[in-house]
């Protein structure tokens, strides 16, 4: 059975500070890892990773897989009130044809 | 947490027919929702499946193109009625649960491949 496991669950930050969220996970022929920020009910695409090394950049995030070890992080830098949400990662198994999500990470920035 | 389960995990249909899709959960929730996940892009709202009542379609969904039936609080059907190659997509059924209005709680998944 294919799994995600996402940590911290939450946390509090402040306004300039620079967050790592976890993506740790275990799938049956791996396709792609997927990140989303929800802030309301659908969640926004973020990066969709699926080769290993290779850093993808948005801005201020920025997120990175290392298919040997079964991890994926997703960097923000200079946190903004903005960047509150739940940031949810999941996996898409070639196999399974399916996706598994994580259970997110609630960031909260305050000011 | 919840357990959700969609049937079926993944079907290759032919242009211009229709596919059911059933979503169970295994604890009664407050709000069902179904999504589609098409490649590269945001995971898009197409409803929120409303128990006996008819489902609340997001702008650029209709009812008679996704059909949405949602007969008690754990189980949803979306179907995707006649098909076209741009339908072909994940579709994901999801869940709050109560007293976690923040939390949703996606199914598998149910990908599809229209021809």
């Amino acid at each position: 059975e294919d799994k995600v496991v996402q940590s911290p669950l939450s946390l509090v930050v402040h306004e300039g500070d620079t967050v790592t969220l976890n993506c740790s996970y275990e799938v049956t022929n791996f396709r792609s890892l997927l990140w989303y920020k929800q802030e309301k009910k659908a969640p926004t695409f973020l990066f969709m990773l699926t080769s290993s090394g290779i850093e993808k950049k948005s801005g201020r995030l920025s997120s990175i897989l290392d298919k040997k070890e079964l991890f994926s992080i997703l960097n923000i830098t200079a946190t903004q009130t903005g960047d509150s949400a739940i940031y949810l990662c999941a996996v898409e198994g070639a196999g399974s044809y399916q996706l598994t999500f994580g259970k997110g990470t609630k960031l909260s920035v305050i000011p | 947490s919840a357990v959700i389960s969609q049937k079926p995990s993944r079907d290759i249909c032919q242009r211009g027919t229709s596919l059911t899709i059933q979503c169970q959960v295994d604890s009664q929730v407050t709000m069902m929702f179904w999504y589609r996940q098409q490649p590269g892009q945001s995971l898009t709202l197409i409803a929120t499946a409303n128990q006996g009542s008819e489902a609340t379609y997001e702008s650029g969904f209709v009812i008679d193109k996704f059909p949405i039936s949602r007969p008690n609080l754990t189980f949803s059907t979306l179907t995707v009625s006649n098909m076209s190659p741009e339908d072909s997509s994940i579709y994901l059924c999801s869940v709050e649960l109560a007293g976690q209005k923040e939390t949703q709680y996606f199914g598998p998944g149910t990908r599809l491949l229209v021809l």
